[in-house]
């Protein structure tokens, strides 16, 4: 079974700090890792997809991965009172299914 | 770019009846697409996969003949619950992937159906 852990939360940092959400696999075929947003009532948002090792930023956003750790982390930095919300990982495998985790909800408190 | 819409974003049908829900790519083809739902504080859980042209595949434990889903054209798929009940209330998402190469899912806005 292919799983996903996500760190349980909630988590609550105040406005302009760092948030840091992490997210581990079993599956080690699953190639691909995306962190989806999503606030409450809403679907989930595509913020970050990162496919190779190391680092990839976008803007505010920093995905990680680690595959020999099987690892997978997103920081947001200069967290703003928008980005509360629910974070998704997801793993992906060859059948473009997605794995998902639990979530976790993070407060950012202005 | 990666626009997926859903339809109807809400609905409220009595019990025994039949509920159907569409899910349209906006901006590319998807030639294949799939079918969620989350419950209240949940995570999502993947019901089915669309495949345009091809019968859909189903998860372990959903019902098929529950669930109808019909990939009719490379920007359109349909779930039709029928007979739903109250227990198959739920937030109902649909997501495609567009075909740049990549593997990632742009979801819809979400189809909130009630049984009463």
């Amino acid at each position: 079974q292919k799983e996903v852990e996500q760190n349980s939360g909630p988590l609550s940092v105040p406005e302009g700090a760092i948030a840091s959400l992490n997210c581990t696999y079993s599956d080690r075929g699953s190639q691909s890792f995306f962190w989806y947003r999503q606030y409450s009532g809403k679907s989930p948002e595509l913020i970050m997809f990162i496919y190779s090792n190391g680092d990839k930023e976008d803007g505010r956003f920093t995905a990680q991965l680690n595959k020999a750790s099987q690892y997978v982390s997103l920081l947001i930095r200069d967290s703003q009172p928008s980005d509360s919300a629910t974070y998704l990982c997801a793993g992906g495998s060859n059948d473009y299914k997605l794995s998902f985790g639990a979530g976790t909800t993070v407060t950012v408190r202005a | 770019g990666a626009v997926v819409s859903q339809h109807p974003s809400r609905v409220i049908c009595k019990s025994g009846t039949s509920v159907k829900i569409e899910c349209r790519s906006l901006d590319f083809q998807a030639t294949t697409m799939f079918w969620y739902r989350q419950f209240p504080k949940q995570s999502l859980m993947l019901m089915a996969t669309s495949n345009e042209g091809s019968k859909a595949t189903y998860e372990q434990g959903v019902e098929k003949d529950k669930f109808l889903i019909n990939h009719a054209s490379l920007t359109l798929s349909t779930l039709t619950v029928t007979s739903a009940h109250p227990e198959d209330s739920s937030f109902y998402i649909c997501s495609a992937i567009p075909g740049t190469g990549g593997y990632e899912q742009y979801f819809g806005p979400g189809t909130r159906l009630t049984v009463t």
